[in-house]
């Protein structure tokens, strides 16, 4: 049972679009962290928010965290083929809860 | 450095055949995890060890998995005997274990497991 619900399931874009994909939750974590992960390959961190409001980027991607802690969102500005993959979000509190993921496609 | 070794990569078996599952964690870490992913859906925890006890393991169906990590470094996961339904993606993970469940975990590349 996933208690962090992702959506879309699927986005598939062109080069240059940007996206947004959304993890949402009815509890509260202590943190939430956002992998990637491409076919054939385990799951690799981007990023941990840990404060209620709190914004991270890390290049062209954007994390929001919201204030109540129960929800998040990932922003991909000007989408590149190499962005393709299945996007986590796993909640933490004594361990790692994860969501379904979206499966992002990008096309050149 | 070499990252979180898994192997076998790939297995196929019959249903009611025993298999088994070796990990690696990077050099240095303490806890060690496995979770199972099946189509379409985020990693389950299974199992999580600290050094060589099992901390967790409420996830674990105890009826036909077991797992072990004896002195405290690599670690197997056994299912015996195996049913359809246990057909996923079997991931290992690995952290330094300093800071609980807010350590980075890395993941292995997982094996995947058919069973026919």
């Amino acid at each position: 049972t996933q208690l962090l619900e992702q959506s879309p399931q699927f986005l598939s874009i062109q080069e240059g679009e940007n996206l947004t994909v959304y993890c949402n939750s009815s509890s509260v974590f202590s943190s939430l962290q956002w992998y990637r992960q491409e076919p054939g390959e385990g799951p690799v961190l981007l990023v941990t928010v840990v404060t209620g409001g709190e914004v991270k980027k890390l290049k062209r991607l954007t994390f929001q965290f919201g204030d109540a802690r129960k929800d998040s969102s990932l922003h991909i500005t000007a989408a590149q083929p190499g962005d393709t993959g299945l996007y986590l979000c796993a909640g933490v509190d004594y361990k790692l809860s994860f969501g379904a993921g979206t499966t992002v496609t990008v096309r050149a | 450095e070499a990252g979180v070794v898994q192997s076998p990569r790939y297995k196929i078996i019959e249903k009611k055949q025993p298999v088994a599952f070796w990990c690696n964690p990077i050099s240095g870490h303490n806890t060690l995890y496995w979770y199972r992913q099946n189509l379409g859906q985020g990693p389950e925890l299974l199992i999580r060890y600290e050094n060589e006890e099992a901390v967790d393991d409420s996830q674990l169906p105890k009826d036909r998995f077991s797992a072990e990590r004896l002195k405290g470094v690599d670690s197997t996961l056994k299912i015996q005997p195996a049913e359809l339904g246990d057909s996923a993606v079997y991931l290992c993970a690995s952290s330094l274990g300093a800071s609980g469940a807010t350590d980075t975990q890395y993941f292995g590349p997982g094996t995947r497991l058919t069973v026919l």
